[in-house]
């Protein structure tokens, strides 16, 4: 099914690990972005991309970096992750009159 | 720059009832406006959205918003609630002919639906 495909679902991390979290889309929307869950704060805006090749900061964007090689993948990185960064990560992708798909989401607890 | 708020953080409402989640948005003019509901586990689903034009949106699953402007609000509402409509809403804001197609999102509102 067409879609948002995140990967994994859920992930535990030790303070200090790195990861990549996965996402990739095959509806070629040029617009992708991730955004973190917590309670009470509804989504955040950490990174976002509106090509390959082309990134930039949201609201929320220290700890993580991103790249987009391709128009399908935009993997999030943790750098070194913090009990801070605990949260749901979303992948979205969007056409350009804001249709938004969103994916499934990825659980991530840092200890 | 644009922001969204949601004003209840938790509401209950018995199976049968109306709904009514209220949403007020800051922004320097009007800006693009949706709805978003989520079921626990999910990710988000689009409700409805209000670009321009009647200010009364329909959509998906009974549901229906009303823009005004005065009030900078848009305000989401069912008739008659269902158990199923036990999820988390979220309002969010866009800017118009906007290159980079952010999204703000609200803080949310938790529904509870008793029998």
């Amino acid at each position: 099914n067409a879609g948002v495909t995140q990967t994994p679902k859920f992930q535990v991390l030790k303070t200090g690990q790195s990861m990549t979290l996965q996402c990739a889309q095959d509806m070629n929307h040029e617009y992708m972005s991730w955004y973190r869950q917590d309670p009470g704060m509804g989504l955040r805006l950490i990174h976002y991309s509106v090509g390959a090749g082309i990134t930039d900061q949201g609201e929320v964007p220290n700890g993580y970096n991103v790249s987009r090689s391709t128009t399908e993948d935009f993997p999030l990185r943790l750098l070194s992750a913090a009990p801070s960064q605990t949260s749901v990560y979303f992948c979205a992708s969007s056409t350009d009159t804001y249709g938004y798909t969103f994916g499934s989401g990825t659980r991530l607890t840092v200890v | 720059a644009q922001s969204v708020t949601q004003p209840d953080i938790h509401i209950t409402v018995s199976e049968g009832a109306s709904l009514e989640l209220r949403c007020n948005y800051s922004y320097g003019a009007t800006p693009y406006l949706f709805w978003y509901v989520q079921s626990p586990g999910q990710g988000l689903q689009l409700l409805l959205k209000y670009f321009s034009g009647d200010t009364l949106v329909q959509g998906i699953k009974g549901f229906e918003a009303e823009f005004k402007r005065s009030q900078s609000s848009f305000n989401l509402r069912k008739p008659s609630v269902h158990w199923s409509d036990a999820a988390e809403y979220f309002c969010a804001v866009g800017a118009p002919f906007s290159n980079d197609y952010k999204l703000s999102f609200g803080a949310g509102t938790t529904v509870t639906v008793r029998a």
